[in-house]
């Protein structure tokens, strides 16, 4: 049973394209999270959805629209891929949004070339 | 503006020592944090946590120190097992910021059989 799951785990695309990552998680939890890990291992949140509410919202370019349909679901969407959005995206999950442990996917490695 | 500090790379532990993984942060509102361990090409899974009202949490072979007056948390691993050997994160949150942690770049751990 996977409690996070992402698809794509691998994309690879030309730059200026529109892409989407999915994600969904089975546990329940009210809280969603997207995050970018850089080349140097740096793992950084970029947003947060509660019960499809937008709650965390970093600045990242407005080329990332997350989308969350229902609160089992947070997607992301890229327009106009840039080389600079090569990494690796992790979609995460947590009971709630007070302090707790957060449920990582296995990541989808986004390479623009 | 990095908030969570790992400042060694990597670790290398001989099988059945003691590994000592150590985390630094400098918001002093931060008050809860987690380890995190991760196997190549999978998400991070949790580890353990601990509040800023303990300075201690244990479990199992794995402890977590806290020295808030000195922004540093630590994470030991007594016996240390092959099976331990993966990348560490810490993170960091502060209340009432939607669950919103700051992780550090991570600790190779390997452990020599």
């Amino acid at each position: 049973d996977t409690a996070v799951s992402q698809t794509p785990k691998y994309l690879v695309t030309q730059m200026g394209n529109d892409k989407s990552i999915k994600c969904e998680q089975n546990l329940g939890h009210d809280t969603m999270y997207w995050y970018k890990q850089d080349s140097k291992k740096f793992l950084k949140i970029m947003f947060s959805y509660n019960n499809k509410e937008l709650i965390i919202n970093e600045t990242v370019p407005n080329r990332f629209s997350p989308k969350s349909p229902d609160k089992a679901h947070l997607n992301l969407h890229i327009n106009s891929l840039e080389l600079g959005d090569s990494a690796v995206y992790f979609c995460a999950s947590s009971p709630n949004r007070v302090s707790s442990e957060q449920f990582f996917g296995p990541g989808t490695r986004l390479t623009v070339l | 503006d990095q908030q969570v500090k790992q400042n060694s790379p990597s670790l290398s532990v001989q099988e059945g020592r003691i590994s000592i993984l150590n985390c630094d942060y400098t918001n002093s509102m931060f008050d809860y944090f987690l380890w995190y361990k991760k196997y190549p090409a999978e998400g991070p899974t949790f580890l353990i946590s601990i509040s800023s009202i303990k300075d201690k949490n244990e479990d199992g072979r794995f402890t977590v120190f806290l020295n808030k007056s000195a922004k540093h948390l630590s994470l030991h691993i007594v016996p240390s097992q092959p099976g331990d050997s993966a990348v560490y994160f810490c993170a960091a949150s502060a209340s009432g910021t939607g669950n919103q942690f700051y992780f550090g770049t991570g600790t190779s751990l390997t452990v020599i059989p």
